[in-house]
């Protein structure tokens, strides 16, 4: 079974800056997409990037395209998610989840904390 | 990048049957095959319960169910039990990006 474990949430200013990390304990972690979700407080779901398994593809949605950078270290079962000049309402629970196909989301991590204040 | 509509609440009593919708677009839902369907209980991370419109991962129960029309796809919860009480989402491949969630549902068992 898959386990993703992220971590690097934490209060910051505005404008500032965090790094999270995704860990997983999977033998095949370099078959497998890696997404980045996050979860505002008392909200919904929403779908912030992605990266391929060979790290060569990516995708942001556009709030955070140019603030945001997603990257991995598959010697290292790690994706990382690179949070620049950020905003109050980038306040929300970051989700790390597995796809090995399109729009399916297996496994998911228990979420880091990353608030932002004014 | 507007988000799938899925009605805000929806309630049943034990044993009956619930039906959430999820409406999107000839962009998204109505596009591909690619729908799934999250299980969110307070202060957990999301499940995937049913991928690909219909199919259910290994261990999740038989009463949930899957299916699409057009751009409306449907969750259908059989057997109401205490425990199907949480928050559910809907997702969905995009033409214009890999993933868009719905609104989100919460189910009450009365």
């Amino acid at each position: 079974e898959v386990q993703l474990v992220e971590s690097g949430g934490g209060l910051v200013q505005f404008g500032g800056s965090l790094r999270l990390s995704c860990a997983a304990s999977v033998f095949t972690f370099n078959n497998y997409w890696i997404n980045w979700v996050r979860q505002a407080p008392g909200k919904g779901l929403e779908w912030v990037a992605n990266i391929s398994p060979d790290g060569s593809r990516n995708d942001y949605m556009d709030s955070v395209r140019g603030r945001f950078t997603i990257s991995r270290d598959n010697t290292k079962n790690s994706v990382y998610l690179q949070m620049n000049s950020l905003r109050v309402d980038d306040t929300a629970v970051y989700y790390c989840a597995t796809a090995v196909s399109p729009g399916k989301l297996d496994y998911w991590g228990q979420g880091t904390l990353v608030t932002v204040s004014s | 990048q507007s988000a799938l509509t899925q009605p805000a609440s929806v309630s049943g009593s034990p044993g009956q049957s619930i039906a959430i919708s999820c409406t999107g677009t000839d962009s998204d839902v109505g596009a591909y095959d690619y729908v799934s369907w999250y299980q969110q209980h307070p202060g957990k991370a999301p499940q995937l319960i049913i991928y690909d419109v219909s199919n259910r991962p290994l261990g999740v129960s038989n009463r949930f169910s899957g299916s699409k029309s057009g751009n409306t796809a449907s969750l259908t919860i059989s057997g109401l039990q205490a425990e199907d009480e949480a928050d559910y989402y809907c997702g969905s491949s995009s033409i214009s990006r890999p993933m868009v969630f719905g609104t989100g549902t919460k189910v009450t068992v009365l």
